[in-house]
């Protein structure tokens, strides 16, 4: 069964700084890694997918990286800010979608 | 607007009532998929489907049915709910899960929080 693990499972840090949440997965032949952002009794929202050919991706202040051959993925935030404050999922995709159990980050003023 | 949208978002039913959660996206999307929710357990794929008329099992799909006879709707169907089908239930789609066709970003309803007592 290929699994996907997410370190750490909550991190508290201060407002202003950069953080990388990690995201480890054992399917070899994804098609591509996705990661979403999830408020308290909310759904998904989509931050960033990384096909299977690329190695990084970015949007504002957030940036994803792909490493297939260690099945690793990081997503960095820059100069974090209370309202990034959420559990982060990563989820691989290969015809089936595997999560994460998340990270549960918060951003104190 | 491009959407993803389930109905009912909250139901309380009772044990071997059937019941149906409707899920529809406006985006022509071919792939679609129906995941629970639960503390500690993560999220979990139940079934998914490529295109019309195809359907694929996930991770935990004893008690639950779908269908997939038009492209834009994927009802998710418990013909007799129990107690542990209580959870938070997700709709899901994506243009198509085919990295080759440039897919893959998957779209996620609201959500849908079933108790069943």
């Amino acid at each position: 069964k290929q699994e996907v693990t997410q370190i750490p499972a909550a991190l508290s840090v201060p407002e202003g700084e950069n953080l990388v949440l990690n995201c480890s997965f054992t399917d070899s032949a994804i098609y591509n890694l996705q990661w979403f952002r999830q408020d308290p009794g909310k759904g998904l929202t989509s931050l960033l997918l990384i096909q299977s050919s690329q190695r990084e991706q970015t949007s504002g202040r957030l940036n994803a990286s792909l490493d297939k051959s260690s099945g690793r993925s990081t997503l960095y935030i820059a100069a974090s800010q209370p309202g990034d404050s959420a559990t982060y999922l990563c989820a691989q995709n290969h015809n089936d979608m595997r999560f994460g159990a998340g990270t549960r980050l918060t951003v104190k003023p | 607007e491009a959407q993803v949208t389930q109905n009912p978002r909250y139901l309380i039913t009772v044990t071997g009532k059937k019941l149906t959660v409707t899920c529809s996206q406006n985006m022509n999307h071919e792939y679609m998929s129906w995941y629970r929710q639960d503390p500690g357990l993560g999220l979990r794929q139940i079934y998914y489907s490529m295109n019309v008329e195809v359907t694929d099992k996930g991770d935990v799909p004893e008690g639950y049915k779908v269908s997939r006879k038009e492209k834009r709707n994927f009802p998710l169907i418990l013909e007799s709910p129990s107690p542990n089908q209580t959870s938070l239930y997700f709709c899901a789609s994506s243009l198509s899960i085919d990295p080759y066709s440039g897919g893959g970003e998957q779209f996620f309803g609201p959500g849908t929080r079933l108790t069943v007592l």
